[in-house]
């Protein structure tokens, strides 16, 4: 079936350390992107791609980094910069060129600093 | 500055009733706009696409008016029951050519047996 997902659904950091989640998708899209959602609050925009080893900073993209270097994944790394890194991340994926397409959705990653 | 507003307070209703849920905007141009569900702990579904130079869409139970003038899309979920009972999220497109969906903050639906 195809689909997107994200690894590890549930995820608990130190202070002061990177970690990085994970997003790939068999769905074939070129577009990729990273949201952060917060309780009460909309998705924000972190990264987006829309084409292989070339990615674009979204709203909040300060304290975070990616990479796009397969067509299928796009990992997300919360650095130790990201001053409140505590927050579910939502992947997603779309075609690229359809200007109103869908985005399809990971089921998120909750990433908890302790 | 650009700004989309669902209404934060949880829709509570009875089964069988039409739920009505709302989105504005401001100093937006979308050509479209769509609408989400998402319930506790996963990833938003999508649901509805509809176009600028369209008023109303239909799918099941589910109907959708997008009023430019107003700036303004209304939900409605027909017959509603309570696995339609979640968080519904309207989403608008960036202008300027890229593919790049706003998020409103989402409208609790809440349907009682």
């Amino acid at each position: 079936d195809g689909g997107i997902t994200q690894s590890p659904k549930y995820l608990f950091r130190k202070e002061g350390q990177n970690v990085t989640l994970s997003c790939e998708q068999n769905l074939n899209h070129d577009a990729m992107y990273w949201y952060r959602q917060d309780p009460g609050q909309g998705l924000r925009l972190i990264y987006y791609s829309q084409i292989v080893n070339d990615f674009q900073k979204g709203d909040i993209a300060e304290g975070y980094s990616v990479s796009r270097e397969k067509k299928e994944s796009f990992p997300l790394t919360v650095t130790s910069a990201q001053k409140n890194p505590t927050a579910f991340y939502l992947c997603a994926s779309a075609r690229q060129g359809y200007r109103a397409g869908e985005l399809f959705f990971g089921e998120g990653s909750r990433l908890t600093v302790l | 500055s650009q700004k989309i507003e669902q209404n934060s307070e949880a829709l509570n209703i009875q089964e069988g009733k039409t739920a009505t849920l709302t989105c504005n905007y401001t100093n937006y141009s979308p050509a479209y706009l769509q609408w989400y569900r998402q319930d506790p702990g996963r990833g938003p579904v999508f649901l509805l696409l509809i176009r600028e130079n369209e008023k109303e869409k239909r799918k099941e139970r589910l109907k959708v008016t997008f009023d430019t003038t107003l700036k303004q899309s209304l939900f409605h979920i027909t017959a509603s029951q309570p696995a339609d009972s979640a968080t519904y999220l309207c989403a608008l497109d960036s202008s300027g050519g890229s593919y790049i969906p706003t998020f409103g903050r989402g409208t609790s639906l809440i349907v009682h047996p």
